[in-house]
């Protein structure tokens, strides 16, 4: 079974500072995706960034990217220039193709300190 | 991505009743997702629900407790059956657009 896990409970960041949040997963599967959700204490599940397992480039999304390690299964996230708005909890989040549905890690709770 | 309307966003419920859970999309997807955010936990899958088809459970969960409807592919109802103070929760609905998941506003059921 597939399985994602996120070895940091918390996080925290100066604001305008660089962090960098840790994935790993589990799978048998070559060709699936990866996912970071932001969920903000409003609940809803915002998409941050996704990666395809196909691509050897790493995804970006304005001051969010990846460090994809497909052979280590290792999906991290680096914020940059962090923002308050940025505080959240952080999901990552593994799908197979045509699966759609995610299997998610513990979660990584962001703080932003001013 | 398309939108989730899901209602209500939260209720306080007396244990022994049922409450019904709804999402609506504004687009038609090919399966709906329902998940289970236990406090202060991440979400895990409790079943898939498909047009046409009764939904698939995933392992801990079960028809009885949490029976599912998708009688059309823009919406999808669950229910929690019995509850007890250990079903609360946020539960929340997903679709998948052409490459990732969206959810619903989320819905905090707490039993007393």
């Amino acid at each position: 079974a597939q399985t994602v896990t996120q070895s940091q409970p918390e996080m925290s960041v100066q604001e305008a500072e660089t962090v960098t949040l840790s994935c790993t997963y589990d799978t048998s599967e070559s060709d699936y995706y990866l996912f970071w959700y932001k969920q903000p204490p409003s609940r809803q599940m915002i998409l941050v960034i996704r990666q395809e397992a196909y691509k050897q480039q790493n995804a970006t999304e304005n001051r969010f990217s990846v460090n994809f390690q497909k052979a280590a299964k290792s999906f991290s996230l680096k914020i940059s220039d962090s923002q308050l708005g940025d505080a959240a909890m952080y999901f990552c989040a593994y799908s197979p193709p045509g699966a759609q549905k995610l299997v998610f890690g513990q979660g990584t709770r962001l703080t932003i300190n001013p | 991505s398309a939108v989730i309307s899901q209602k209500p966003s939260r209720d306080i419920c007396q244990r022994g009743t049922s409450l019904t859970i709804q999402c609506q999309v504004d687009s038609q997807v090919t399966m709906m997702f329902w998940y289970r955010q236990q406090p202060g936990q991440s979400l895990t899958l409790i079943a898939t629900a498909n047009q046409g088809s009764e939904a698939t459970y995933e392992s801990g969960f079960v028809i009885d407790k949490f029976p599912i409807s998708r009688p059309n592919l823009t919406f999808s109802t669950l229910t929690v059956s019995n509850m007890s103070p250990e079903d609360s929760s946020i539960y929340l609905c997903s679709g998948f657009g052409n490459t990732e998941a969206f959810f619903g506003q989320g819905t905090r059921l707490t039993v007393v």
